[in-house]
């Protein structure tokens, strides 16, 4: 079956705007999580949905934002960007909620912020 | 081993040797731990996992060590291949949260 895919792959923004990522998880998968990839700081956690409810969130500020839609698929919003907001934006999904273990990742979307 | 700098550690063997990876994770009640393996332009893939109650357990071509006194989790892969060439890092879980280390980038010369 399709893997998790991400859109859009690549994206340019300047600071102060504010940016839509998609993210279609497994079919069959309920829960999608949302992490940020730099180089300094590694894969942090920021949020998971599972059936439209968020049931985990990581240490970010209310700048990101995300919410999924009954089909699973989950969208994330980061307002008034920053510079530092550039990187590497993954979405994973898993059948379970909070199952780690078996998360399947996206290849990712990433975000340049200048 | 993994640190939080901008230049990942890495690591060049040859194919066919064994290759060892290192993590020093943070907290010492973290009680489960992931080892991942990120290919360019990809997403991490779930390699292994090791809970706090072992120290020792092996997959396909792969063991992972789990040193709790030293707080140290190391990847070993056995004959590696040149597929197998790529960022790894390690995650650990406590207070219900997963935290994540940098990684170490590993090149298998021909």
């Amino acid at each position: 079956k399709a893997g998790v895919t991400q859109t859009p792959r690549y994206l340019i923004k300047t600071r102060g705007q504010q940016v839509t990522l998609s993210c279609s998880p497994i079919s069959g998968h309920r829960s999608v999580s949302w992490y940020q990839q730099t180089p300094g700081q590694g894969l942090q956690f920021l949020f998971e949905y599972f059936s439209e409810t968020q049931r985990n969130k990581g240490n970010f500020p209310g700048r990101f934002s995300g919410r999924q839609f009954s089909n699973s698929r989950s969208e994330m919003n980061v307002s008034t960007l920053e510079l530092g907001d550039s990187a590497l934006y993954l979405c994973a999904s898993s059948s379970l909620a909070g199952g780690i273990n078996e998360q399947y990742f996206g290849p990712g979307t990433r975000l340049t912020v200048t | 081993g993994e640190n939080v700098g901008l230049h990942l550690p890495t690591l060049s063997v040859q194919e066919g040797d064994n290759s060892i990876i290192n993590c020093a994770y943070s907290n010492s009640a973290s009680d489960y731990f992931i080892w991942y393996k990120q290919e360019s332009g990809k997403g991490p893939q779930f390699i292994i996992d090791i809970r706090s109650n072992m120290d020792k357990r092996q997959g396909q071509r792969v063991t992972v060590l789990l040193n709790k006194t030293v707080k140290h989790l190391s990847l070993q892969i056995a004959a590696t291949q040149p597929g197998d060439s790529a960022v790894y890092f390690c995650a650990e879980n406590y207070g219900n949260q997963f935290y994540f280390g940098t990684g170490t980038s590993l090149t298998v010369i021909p």
